[in-house]
């Protein structure tokens, strides 16, 4: 079962542009993180935000964590074409096994030159 | 440093048929990951090894599908007989444990007319 809903399913935008990704998910974690999949690939993981924490940067990529929504949301600025991929996140719940990762159905991001 | 490694990276079988996946982790990693992923889904994890035990197989259809993880290093993930709905994208990922990143592999492609 997938844990994490992304949205939107899907986003296209042009080069230059902010990209903002949302994630929600159902149960209390002990992180999520975000990976990216391009076509044909596999998964490569971006960041990692873990339940204390609020926000976190890494190079042109932010991510918020809300945990009294149980949401998160993940921001690529001044996108470029090759961020087209899809972006999926991951939680990692405290009941279940903390090695155990679930994903979401991810999103799909194309970004046109 | 070398990356997960799986082969074969494309199989196309008939029904009925068995098929069999091969990944080889990380060198250091003692966990070890199976994922199928549909299209257009995140990966569902089929079964988690520590060192050469499996410690969660509970999604894993024991009746047509099984794994192995000899001497802890290398792992093989074999469907017998495949069955249609077995087409799918099977990922193979790593890591040193705990709730942190996982390395994947490219994934093998699967077929089944």
């Amino acid at each position: 079962s997938q844990q994490g809903e992304e949205d939107p399913q899907a986003l296209s935008i042009q080069e230059g542009e902010n990209a903002t990704m949302n994630c929600s998910y159902k149960t209390s974690i002990n992180n999520l993180q975000w990976y990216r999949q391009n076509s044909g690939r596999g998964l490569v993981h971006l960041i990692l935000i873990r339940s204390n924490e609020r926000e976190k940067h890494s190079g042109r990529l932010r991510v918020t964590l809300d945990t009294s929504k149980k949401s998160s949301s993940l921001l690529i600025t001044a996108s470029r074409a090759a961020d087209t991929a899809s972006y999926f996140c991951a939680t990692s719940t405290r009941s279940g096994s903390a090695r155990q990762l679930t994903f979401g159905s991810g999103t799909q991001l194309t970004v046109l030159p | 440093e070398a990356g997960v490694v799986q082969s074969p990276r494309y199989k196309i079988i008939e029904k009925k048929q068995p098929v069999a996946f091969w990944c080889n982790p990380i060198s250091g990693h003692n966990t070890l990951y199976w994922y199928l992923q549909n299209l257009g889904q995140g990966p569902e994890l089929l079964i988690r090894y520590e060192n050469e035990e499996a410690v969660d197989d509970s999604q894993l259809p024991k009746d047509r599908f099984s794994a192995e993880r000899l001497k802890g290093v290398d792992s093989t993930l074999k469907i017998q007989p495949a069955e249609l709905g077995d087409s799918a994208v099977y990922l193979c990922a790593s890591s040193l444990g705990g709730p942190g990143e996982q390395f994947f592999g490219p994934g093998t492609r699967l077929t089944v007319l």
